[in-house]
Formats: C-alpha cells, sequence, structure tokens
C-alpha cells in the first residue's frame, strides 16, 4: 500500500542551527512534492514545490532536495530560529495534471526551535 | 494574492444538530474547492472535492448525506456536517488553488466540537 513517512514526530534543535526533516514515501510514483507549514490552529501554508525532475528547489532559508531514486525528500532550514517553530507537512501528487484528488499528505513533524 | 476565509473558526453544537462552514476565495476564482479533516498529530485526510456547479465528488468511506457540500459560485463552497455526533468532532479545513499544479491555498480551519 502507498504510504509517506515523515521522520520523527517531533525534532528540537537549538537556534542557528540547521534542521532537517525527511519525507520517505513507498509506493508512489509522484509527479510532485510539497512542503506545508501549520501552526497549531491553523491552516498550512505553502513553501516550496519540486517536481519530479528537480533535484533541489531554494527559497531564503529553505532547501528541499528529491531524490526519486531513495523514495526521498529532503527539507532544510538553515540559521534556524524560534519563529520556525511549527508542524512541517510533506504532500505527494502522482497526478501530474494536478486535479489535487491524488495529493496526499504526511502526518508532519513538529519542529522546535530553542532559543 | 490567493487568500481563502473560513468561517467559523470555532464552533460548539449539540448532538443531533448542523454545522454549517463557509470557505471563500477571497481574490480568486476557484472552480474547485477541497475540504480536509484533521484530527490531533495526524495528517490532513481528504474528504471531498467540491466542484462549482455540479456535485461533490467525495473519498471513499465519507456520507455523502452526512457532509453536505454546495459549491454555489466560484469563491464560495460550504460544508454541513448534518445531525453531529462526538466523534464528528475534529478540525475541518478547506483549500483552493488557482490552477494547474499549483501549491493548495489553506483556510485557517473549522474547530468543530459536538457536545
Amino acid at each position: 500500500s502507498q504510504k509517506i513517512e515523515q521522520n520523527s514526530e517531533a525534532l528540537n534543535i537549538q537556534e542557528g542551527k540547521t534542521a532537517t526533516l525527511t519525507c520517505n514515501y513507498t509506493n508512489y510514483s509522484p509527479a510532485y512534492l510539497q512542503w506545508y507549514r501549520q501552526d497549531p490552529g491553523r491552516g498550512p501554508v505553502f513553501l516550496l514545490l519540486i517536481r519530479e525532475n528537480e533535484k533541489e528547489k531554494r527559497k531564503e532559508r529553505l532547501k528541499v532536495t528529491f531524490d526519486t531514486t531513495l523514495k526521498q525528500s529532503l527539507f532544510h532550514i538553515t540559521a534556524s530560529q524560534p519563529a520556525d517553530s511549527a508542524t512541517y507537512l510533506c504532500a505527494l501528487d502522482i497526478d501530474p495534471s494536478g486535479s489535487a484528488r491524488q495529493l496526499t499528505f504526511g502526518s508532519g513533524t513538529q519542529l522546535t526551535v530553542l532559543p | 494574492g490567493a487568500v481563502v476565509s473560513q468561517h467559523p473558526s470555532r464552533v460548539i453544537c449539540k448532538s443531533g444538530t448542523s454545522v454549517k462552514i463557509e470557505c471563500r476565495s477571497l481574490d480568486f476564482q476557484a472552480t474547485t474547492m477541497f475540504w480536509y479533516r484533521q484530527f490531533p498529530k495526524k495528517s490532513l485526510m481528504l474528504m471531498a472535492t467540491s466542484n462549482e456547479g455540479s456535485k461533490a465528488t467525495y473519498e471513499q468511506g465519507v456520507e455523502k448525506d452526512k457532509f453536505l457540500i454546495n459549491h454555489a459560485s466560484l469563491t464560495l463552497s460550504t460544508l454541513t456536517v448534518t445531525s453531529a455526533h462526538p466523534e464528528d468532532s475534529s478540525f475541518y479545513i478547506c483549500s483552493a488553488r488557482l490552477q494547474g499544479i499549483q501549491p493548495l491555498h489553506f483556510g485557517n480551519g473549522t474547530r468543530l466540537t459536538v457536545t
């Protein structure tokens, strides 16, 4: 069966360090992968999208990698700040048409950046 | 741009009553909106795809007579939880996208508590 796993339910790191979050999947051939941030009691907010033919994407302090051989995406936050504390969700879509009906979310990793 | 507004943010209702949740796209037209349900520390589960001017598409296991979806205009979709029971208590989130393979824009969710 199809499965998405995000590393450890919770991750604590020290301010200024690089946070690395992992999204592994099995039995998927995703057309693209997205990362979202969700704060408590709020809806998710889009961060980055990476396509299957892209290896890496960057946006300010954020970097996403996508390895379709390893079936893994890594999400990095460099120079982390306490304001980066949130739950981060990865989402995969196998449908290249963008209908989003096949967009499946992982359960998220709760990141806490300690001052 | 691409703001999705969801109301109410919180609602408490008695068992057996119905609750309506509104989802509006404020600065764009959304022919398709998506309704998700999220349990604590769990992933977002797609309940249904709301299509403007036509019937919603429900995911397997979601009772369409219990979760009524209406998408009367290009900017408004509503989810009505009918004859609510305590097990319907959850966090409901709507989302929409502009077109194609674009990120989802989420509302801030509705915390429903059925007593």
